[in-house]
């Protein structure tokens, strides 16, 4: 069975807080991705990677930064979280059928 | 236009009975399609990929009409465990994107 696993299941932080987010998968996947979700909006994709150190933007990537030094690990930061970032975050991996992990919520206060 | 359109629902149907969902996309250059099934507050999992050839898989079908653009999603003998957000996935060519549709509610009555 794949696994995707993320570092938090809630997180609350204050405005202007860095915040990292790890996402870790156990199948050897080439690609990953950090979506958020929220409601009326569906799931939209932040960022990207389909390589090690390799990342391309999302349909809304602004407030966002990635990181992946390694292949099994897909890092998301908030370089300066806002209250607008507050949202489910979800992690995927798959080099064809994407599998998601349970998702952080995160709470920016 | 969205990219990926679904009907929100909710679809209340009682158990036992047959249900099915359309989601239509407007990339005609579309390759890959894929239906997901998620549980309030929790991850989106795979329920089943959508060949040319429509699929099937126990209770589920999935069909695909690239003449007309749409995916669908039979659900046969509905059961209270069905009851779920349904959503729709459509990837461009030559491309690792999802792009999903916001979801279709199914609620299953007892």
């Amino acid at each position: 069975d794949v696994k995707v696993t993320q570092s938090s299941r809630y997180l609350v932080k204050r405005t202007g807080e860095k915040v990292f987010l790890e996402c870790v998968q156990d199948m050897d996947h080439e690609n990953m991705f950090w979506y958020r979700q929220d409601p009326g909006l569906g799931l939209r994709l932040i960022y990207f990677s389909y390589d090690v150190k390799m990342k391309e933007k999302g349909d809304i990537p602004e407030g966002y930064s990635v990181s992946r030094e390694k292949k099994e690990r897909f890092s998301l930061i908030l370089e300066s979280a806002s209250t607008n970032q507050t949202s489910m975050y979800l992690c995927a991996s798959g080099d064809y059928e994407q599998y998601f992990g349970p998702g952080t919520r995160l709470t920016v206060t | 236009r969205k990219e990926v359109e679904q009907d929100p629902g909710p679809f209340n149907v009682p158990e036992g009975a047959t249900v099915a969902f359309n989601c239509t996309y407007s990339n005609s250059a579309s390759q890959s399609f894929f239906w997901y099934r998620q549980d309030c507050r929790k991850e989106p999992k795979l329920l089943m990929s959508v060949y040319s050839s429509g699929n099937e898989d126990g209770r589920f079908t999935a069909q695909l009409n690239r003449a007309s653009q749409y995916i669908s999603l039979l659900i046969r003998d509905s059961k209270l465990s069905d009851s779920a957000t349904y959503l729709c996935v459509v990837t461009a060519s030559g491309t690792y994107k999802y792009i999903f549709g916001t979801g279709t509610r199914l609620k299953v009555l007892a």
